[in-house]
């Protein structure tokens, strides 16, 4: 049983590019979360996508955006990127938005801007 | 907002050595979520707790859910070297939609 898989692990870009993230949920699993981790932080919230839709979002500027696809994959695009930007993006699954019961979380992507 | 306060930040033990963290929010939780997260790999749920006053254990964890619903506990006994790694408290907001996560406790424990 797959648990979340994200892609890429590692990225580099420079200031004012764009980058796109992809994961692909857990088996069963129907709602994606996407989390930005600093070094030396906890995750923060970015948005949710259910049914194709974003739910919910974070303290996130406009330039960050998403997507869900009919198979429940998502993806995370970022615009006009920032030195700032730099850190784990991760993903998590879950069932019908709800987190009471805890996510599953992929190994996330390591974005680096230059 | 909501916020999750996380003590210590980081703590520096024995092997065979206990320890004990806590998490505090100014607000109440319904729901107290205990993950931790091994380097280069994302946070994995250790314990969840659903109810104030709770006491919860997975093998050597212990983790409670405090009586006032505005803090929890997280305990290890007998600390192993792959315990090494940060620990996180969580909490979905109001509607349980969204899930809130402290800044960690980083563990380092020396054999």
């Amino acid at each position: 049983d797959a648990g979340v898989t994200q892609s890429p692990t590692h990225l580099i870009k420079t200031r004012g590019q764009q980058v796109t993230l992809r994961c692909s949920p857990k088996s069963g699993h129907d709602t994606v979360s996407w989390y930005q981790q600093a070094l030396g932080q906890g995750p923060q919230f970015i948005f949710q996508y259910y049914e194709e839709e974003e739910r919910q979002r974070g303290n996130f500027p406009d330039r960050f955006s998403g997507h869900q696809f009919p198979n429940y994959s998502s993806e995370l695009n970022v615009n006009a990127l920032l030195l700032g930007d730099s850190a784990l993006y991760l993903c998590a699954s879950s069932f019908r938005r709800q987190s009471l019961h805890g996510y599953t979380f992929g190994s996330g992507t390591r974005l680096t801007v230059v | 907002g909501q916020q999750l306060n996380q003590s210590p930040q980081s703590m520096f033990i024995q092997e065979g050595e206990d320890v004990s963290m806590n998490c505090t929010s100014s607000s109440i939780f319904n729901t107290w979520l205990w993950y931790k997260q091994d380097p280069g790999e994302g946070p994995v749920l250790l314990i969840a707790l659903y109810k104030a006053g709770e006491l919860t254990s997975n093998g050597r964890l212990t983790a409670q859910f405090g009586i006032t619903r505005k803090d929890s506990f997280l305990n290890i006994s007998a600390s192993i070297p792959s315990d090494v790694g940060i620990y996180f408290c969580a909490g979905p907001n109001t509607g349980g939609f969204k899930t809130i996560f402290g800044a960690g406790t980083r563990l380092f424990v020396k054999a």
